[in-house]
């Protein structure tokens, strides 16, 4: 039982245009929110992160969007670059004694076009 | 160096072998995690360390699987009589303090594991 999805496989955006990908979750007993992005034989590097209290959080080119009644959160990346092409991961975790364990979802792959 | 070093990188062993992947944390990190992650899928969580005790191991597939992290610093995945299912990448992570909320997870290159 996926407790965090990420329904899309794959993306491919042409560069400089925005990359939205999207992430769902059943648990309402999440409340923080991190997105993690992997090369090929590399590990998950973290990127960005959002608390429950918050519906936006930007950095630089990349901003997370929390959508808490919907369940649904999206990272936005632009413009995209062909060095932004890796798998994207959606993570979540709770509060307080289980914060530390992050459930991912399966990943996203993305490919930026020059 | 100054990330997360995981040995060996790959791994190839027969059914029913014993195997022992090794993590190395970033230096005065406190929290070390193992995370398992099998084919199309995402990370999956096995067990936290906090110092040198296990806080919660309910990952852990099975008592095959045992992890140990004796001096608060390097840490060793054990597995016994290892099955064709345990194949997967094994990936280490360390942070300063144990929860996402309070600082980014940094991860290893992981231990890619074949079982024949």
């Amino acid at each position: 039982d996926q407790q965090v999805k990420q329904n899309s496989p794959s993306l491919s955006v042409q560069e400089g245009r925005i990359s939205i990908l999207n992430c769902d979750y059943t648990n309402s007993m999440f409340d923080y929110f991190l997105w993690y992005k992997k090369y090929p034989a590399e590990g998950p590097t973290f990127l960005i992160s959002i608390s429950s209290i918050k519906d936006k959080n930007e950095d630089g080119r990349f901003t997370v969007f929390l959508n808490k009644s919907a369940k649904h959160l999206s990272l936005h990346i632009v413009p995209s670059q062909p060095g932004d092409s890796a798998v994207y991961f959606c993570a979540a975790s709770g509060s307080g004694a289980g914060s530390y364990q992050l459930t991912f979802g399966k990943g996203t792959k993305l490919s930026v076009i020059p | 160096g100054a990330g997360v070093s995981q040995t060996p990188s790959n791994k190839v062993t027969e059914k029913g072998k014993y195997v022992e992947l090794r993590c190395d944390p970033i230096s005065g990190h406190t929290a070390l995690y193992w995370y398992r992650q099998s084919l199309g899928q995402g990370p999956e969580f096995l067990i936290y360390f906090q110092g040198t005790g296990a806080a919660d191991d309910s990952g852990l597939p099975n008592d095959r699987f045992f992890a140990v992290r004796p001096e608060g610093s390097v840490s060793t995945l054990k597995i016994q009589r290892t099955e064709r299912g345990d194949s997967a990448v094994y990936l280490c992570a360390s942070s300063q303090s144990g929860g996402s909320g309070t600082g980014e997870l940094f991860f290893g290159e992981g231990s890619r594991l074949t079982v024949l």
